[in-house]
């Protein structure tokens, strides 16, 4: 079965603080994504790892793909309380029809105290 | 641009009664998808659509149909409700390309008592 865990699944931390979520996953697979969700809202796309070795940041938020590990870190530098919200990564896998899907992570819930 | 839409924003329904979810993409995309999402569940893919006129079965597609008639629209029924179906439901689309970035509806909350 194809899975896709995130750790940790609740994040509590002090503004200023650095932290690093972590996604494993189960299939072979060269991308991975990164969204955000607001409570009662969509989901934003954060980051697009095409590759093994690709890293992206952007302001407080850095992430990174190791495709041969199968793992994939966002990491948080300086927490400041807007970074609030539920993170969740995504694997592209191949499906039966030749197309390609997401599976998702359970998501991590972050919140930032001040 | 108004991206992808989803009507109605939130519907509450009693057990059996039917409805149907409407998604439109104004971005050409060839792809789009319906999801369910689930406290402590993540997003789950009910149905998917590979273009216009064709439609294919995800994770949980039981209780469900589709059709995309349209391209630019992806319908999302549901002939005889049940209270499982209690859920967040949010659309997708997508392009064929190196990169199979989704992108996402505001989303329906649908209760069904």
């Amino acid at each position: 079965e194809l899975k896709v865990e995130q750790n940790p699944l609740f994040l509590s931390m002090q503004e200023g603080k650095n932290y690093t979520i972590y996604c494993n996953y189960s299939t072979t697979s060269d991308r991975l994504y990164w969204y955000r969700q607001d409570p009662g809202k969509s989901l934003e796309s954060l980051f697009v790892l095409l590759s093994n070795g690709a890293v992206k940041q952007e302001g407080r938020l850095m992430a990174s793909l190791d495709t041969k590990a199968r793992l994939s870190t966002l990491h948080i530098t300086a927490a400041v309380h807007d970074l609030s919200a539920t993170y969740f990564c995504a694997v592209d896998t191949l499906f039966t029809s030749g197309t390609y899907k997401y599976i998702f992570g359970t998501g991590t819930r972050l919140k930032v105290l001040a | 641009n108004a991206g992808v839409t989803q009507t109605p924003k939130f519907r509450v329904l009693k057990t059996g009664q039917s409805m149907t979810l409407l998604c439109a993409q104004d971005m050409n995309h060839e792809y789009m998808y319906w999801y369910r999402q689930d406290p402590g569940m993540g997003l789950r893919l009910i149905h998917y659509s590979v273009g216009e006129g064709t439609t294919a079965k995800g994770e949980v597609p039981d209780g469900y149909n589709v059709s995309r008639l349209k391209k630019q629209n992806f319908l999302l029924g549901l002939e005889s409700a049940a209270p499982s179906q209690t859920s967040v439901y949010f659309c997708a689309s997508s392009s064929p390309g190196q990169i199979y970035e989704q992108y996402f509806g505001p989303g329906t909350r649908l209760t069904v008592t």
